[in-house]
């Protein structure tokens, strides 16, 4: 089966410091990575989409010069929380999408639980 | 664009018995896939099962079923024979055939009673 890790998948961070959560895909290239944030007992809300090699594209209401999305690869994208502040605490999930085979499925990340004092 | 909605914040089943889970969609697109997707409490989302729009026969995969009401934009799951295993949050969610993302509705969460 397809692999999607997450590192690291907790951290703690002082406020005003900046965080960077790593989605790689193991087994497969992804040309399209998804990063989600989850609140407590919350759905998925999709922050941003990264297509490899090109700039990522935010929804709306996400600030994009606070979380940079760089996807680097074709397996490996980054989430970076600059200047954290305690209200960017929660779980972030990214997902990546098989590059061949199927209908490109999405397979999930285990998720980044950060904590920000 | 798609909506999806859960109604159901919260559901429980004895063990060995049946539940059904609601889901209603909303899409402008004319060709679209609609999944069920499990997270346990270790957060994983897990992919449950999928189905194609176009096709009318509803999905299985082992004690999970869906019930596909094209029309009414309905998409049920039908969990049979629940075990305790199956306790976690259930996302229903919807993309478009030609769309990247994943729109998810609100989430049930299962309980299974011993």
């Amino acid at each position: 089966g397809a692999v999607v890790s997450q590192h690291p998948s907790w951290v703690i961070c002082k406020s005003g410091t900046s965080v960077k959560i790593e989605c790689r895909s193991l087994d497969f290239q992804a040309t399209t990575m998804f990063w989600y944030r989850q609140f407590p007992k919350k759905s998925l809300m999709l922050m941003a989409t990264s297509n490899e090699g090109s700039k990522a594209t935010y929804e709306q209401g996400v600030e994009k010069d606070k979380f940079l999305i760089n996807h680097a690869s074709l397996t490996l994208s980054t989430l970076t929380v600059t200047s954290a502040h305690p209200e960017d605490s929660s779980f972030y999930i990214c997902s990546a999408r098989r590059l061949a085979g199927g209908w490109n499925e999405q397979f999930f990340g285990p998720g980044t639980r950060l904590t920000v004092l | 664009a798609q909506t999806v909605t859960q109604s159901q914040p919260e559901m429980s089943v004895q063990e060995a018995e049946t539940v059904t889970l609601s889901c209603t969609y909303d899409t402008s697109e004319s060709d679209y896939y609609l999944f069920w997707y499990k997270q346990p409490p270790s957060r994983q989302m897990i992919l449950v099962i999928r189905q194609e729009a176009y096709k009318q026969q509803n999905a299985t995969e082992n004690r999970f079923s869906v019930n596909f009401q094209k029309a009414a934009k309905s998409f049920s799951l039908k969990i049979s024979d629940s075990q305790l295993g199956d306790a976690a949050m259930y996302f229903c969610a919807c993309k478009g055939q030609g769309a990247q993302k994943l729109v998810f509705g609100q989430g049930t969460r299962l309980t299974i009673n011993p």
